[in-house]
Parts: C-alpha cells; sequence; structure tokens
C-alpha cells in the first residue's frame, strides 16, 4: 500500500482556517485519498475523499495538488468540535480483495479558544 | 439505523480468559473489519471479511479469532487474553466499492491484567 506522510501536530485558533497536508509521492493512478478523523474516545469517522479534483463537503474541502503527490484538508473555519486526530489515507479504486484502510499516525489537530 | 454497535464497551480481563467482542451493523454492508488501537497509535488491521462465511486476516491476527456467519454480525474471540492485547478494539464496515465510506462503531476499551 503506497504510504502517506503527516505532520504530527497541528496548531488552529478557533474560528480560523486551518490547512492540514499529506504528502503520498509514491501515490498511484487509481488510488483514491480519503480522510478520515478521530474525535477523543471515539471511532475514526469519514471526511472526505478525491481523486485528481478539488472536492467540497459540509464538513470540509479537499484539495489535490496537479502531480497528485499531496493534498490538504481544508476546514474552512476551525471550532473547538474539530479537535481531532486526521488521518490521510489512500485506498485502490480498483476492488481487488478488501481494498482495506491502513492507519499512519496522523495530525493532532489542537484547536485554541 | 442504529450503524455499527459494539459491546461490550469496556471489559476486564485476566491473562488467560477467553471472551468475544461483540460487532453488529444494520447497513447491509458485505465487509467488515475489526483493527486495535493502542496509546498513540493509528489503528491497526486485526481480521477483516468481505462477505458472509468469508474472513480473512490483517496486520495483527494473531491471538484472535473471528468468524462470519450472517451479514449483520462480526464477532472477534480472544482465545487466551494477554495483557498484550490491552488495546482498544474498533469494528467497522462499508459497503463495496474503492470509494465507498467505512463506518466504525464507538470501540472496545480492553484491560488484561
Amino acid at each position: 500500500d503506497a504510504k502517506t506522510t503527516q505532520p504530527n501536530s497541528m496548531e488552529s485558533n478557533e474560528e480560523e482556517p486551518v490547512h492540514l497536508p499529506c504528502n503520498h509521492s509514491t501515490i498511484s493512478g487509481t488510488d483514491y485519498i480519503h480522510w478520515y478523523r478521530q474525535l477523543p474516545s471515539q471511532g475514526p469517522e469519514y471526511v472526505i475523499h478525491g481523486l485528481t479534483s478539488n472536492v467540497n463537503n459540509r464538513m470540509a474541502s479537499l484539495a489535490i495538488a496537479e502531480d497528485r503527490k499531496s493534498s490538504t484538508l481544508i476546514l474552512h473555519r476551525a471550532t473547538l468540535r474539530d479537535a481531532a486526530v486526521y488521518y490521510c489515507i489512500l485506498r485502490d479504486q480498483i476492488q481487488t480483495g478488501a481494498n482495506n484502510l491502513f492507519f499512519g499516525t496522523g495530525t493532532r489537530l489542537t484547536v485554541i479558544p | 439505523n442504529a450503524g455499527v454497535t459494539q459491546t461490550p464497551k469496556f471489559q476486564v480481563l485476566k491473562t488467560g480468559q477467553s471472551m468475544t467482542l461483540q460487532c453488529a451493523q444494520d447497513m447491509n454492508h458485505e465487509y467488515m473489519s475489526w483493527y486495535r488501537q493502542d496509546p498513540g497509535m493509528g489503528l491497526r488491521l486485526i481480521h477483516y471479511s468481505v462477505g458472509a462465511g468469508i474472513t480473512d486476516q490483517g496486520e495483527v491476527p494473531n491471538g484472535y479469532n473471528v468468524s462470519r456467519s450472517t451479514t449483520e454480525d462480526f464477532p472477534l474471540r480472544l482465545l487466551s487474553a494477554a495483557p498484550s492485547q490491552t488495546s482498544v478494539y474498533f469494528c467497522a464496515s462499508r459497503s463495496s466499492g474503492g470509494a465507498s465510506e467505512q463506518f466504525f462503531g464507538p470501540g472496545t476499551r480492553l484491560t488484561v491484567l
């Protein structure tokens, strides 16, 4: 499975935008870029995913570099509820086998009131 | 929909005891999986299933058994608990498709003395 690299931790002030980076220089042409987050004492939850184009949903935006070797998760206005560990994960869109999610250690986001 | 449910929420075992962690989903998902999360680490895949009657090993399967007799249920059995199995266990499910969202349960916090 292709690997991703994320900073261990980041801080943001409340109500300001947050840009969480992810490097995936060995991404293959069929890999989706998925983001999950894990709030304290909870299971991970899906945030967003994309393939080539930038994506928006009610939780966040995903900006994907033109060469797809990096991406950025954007939270437009951080709230205290957004304090979590954010995981960037690659998953092959071709359904071979179980196509499981493999988690790294993610980025711990601290939101400062 | 209840989503993915896990029982119990907390469990304390003595070394050598056995037990079963329960997981159920009501979304008719084909894929189910078990992860463990040790302090300060990401999730690691224990076992997974791509459908009723089909299971396979993940990254850290030793000491655990699974079975999948129905689409809804995917129990995880600890055969002879060891202190190294002290962890938080998460069950997850998703539908088929490389981009499908994975849903996680709330977790079971297990301590083995």
